[in-house]
């Protein structure tokens, strides 16, 4: 069965630029989702078909696809940002989410 | 605005059956894809089932194909998962997603419920 990969972490400081990975065979040729969720919160997609924000979502948000790995940039990053990023992709009629990174702003 | 409220959620015994529902409001129920996602605890996030917006398709998770059935009444606006045989491991909080995007397949998640918890548990 296809499988994301995402680091179970990444620490960034306050104002700086934060990169989240998710890796996958073959990613390129799939439009990947990132969701962001913060504890006690629903989901929330950030980025859509690699590199598209829904309306309402920071434009310091940002996403990319090259090979085999689709990274979730954040400009700027602020406090709030803090939370658990997750991507996902559809492998075929199934979908598909990478085991979640952990965004830390020290 | 687009709503998703789920319910049914509650503590079953391994091997029992649970329903879940998911009443919509806000938007054109009909035109939309519906899925459930889970989230155990201490784990990430885990989808679990789809019901295209036309009803005409329907697909699982390895990890509960067999056992859990999707499907939505219209009439009633609501989406629901019909859940058996359940195990230890079933254990979780089950959202309720709509797809972004109207009559389309394979989209993002634009909108989800606040979540259910089902615990299974001797």
């Amino acid at each position: 069965s296809y499988e994301l990969t995402q680091p179970p972490s990444v620490s960034v400081s306050p104002g700086q630029t934060a990169s989240i990975t998710c890796s996958g065979e073959r990613l390129g040729n799939k439009f990947a989702s990132w969701y962001q969720r913060k504890p006690g919160q629903s989901p929330v997609l950030v980025i859509y078909e690699d590199t598209k924000r829904p309306s309402g979502i920071p434009e310091r948000f940002s996403g990319s696809n090259s090979g085999n790995t689709v990274t979730l940039t954040i400009s700027g990053t602020q406090g709030m940002d803090e939370a658990d990023y997750y991507c996902q992709v559809w492998d075929t009629s199934t979908g598909i989410f990478g085991g979640g990174t952990k965004l830390t702003v020290l | 605005q687009v709503q998703l409220v789920e319910s049914g959620g509650g503590v079953v015994q391994p091997g029992k059956s649970l329903r879940l529902s998911c009443a919509a409001s806000g938007f054109s129920f009909t035109s939309y894809g519906m899925h459930w996602v889970r989230q155990a605890p201490g784990k990430g996030l885990e989808w679990v089932a789809v019901i295209w917006y036309d009803g005409s398709n329907k697909y699982y998770a390895d990890s509960v194909k067999g056992r859990f059935t999707i499907f939505r009444d219209n009439s009633k606006n609501t989406l629901y998962l019909q859940m058996n045989s359940l195990r230890v491991d079933d254990t979780a909080v089950y959202y309720c997603a709509r797809d972004r995007e109207e009559q389309l397949v394979r989209q993002p998640l634009g909108y989800w419920g606040l979540g259910t918890l089902v615990t299974v548990s001797s």
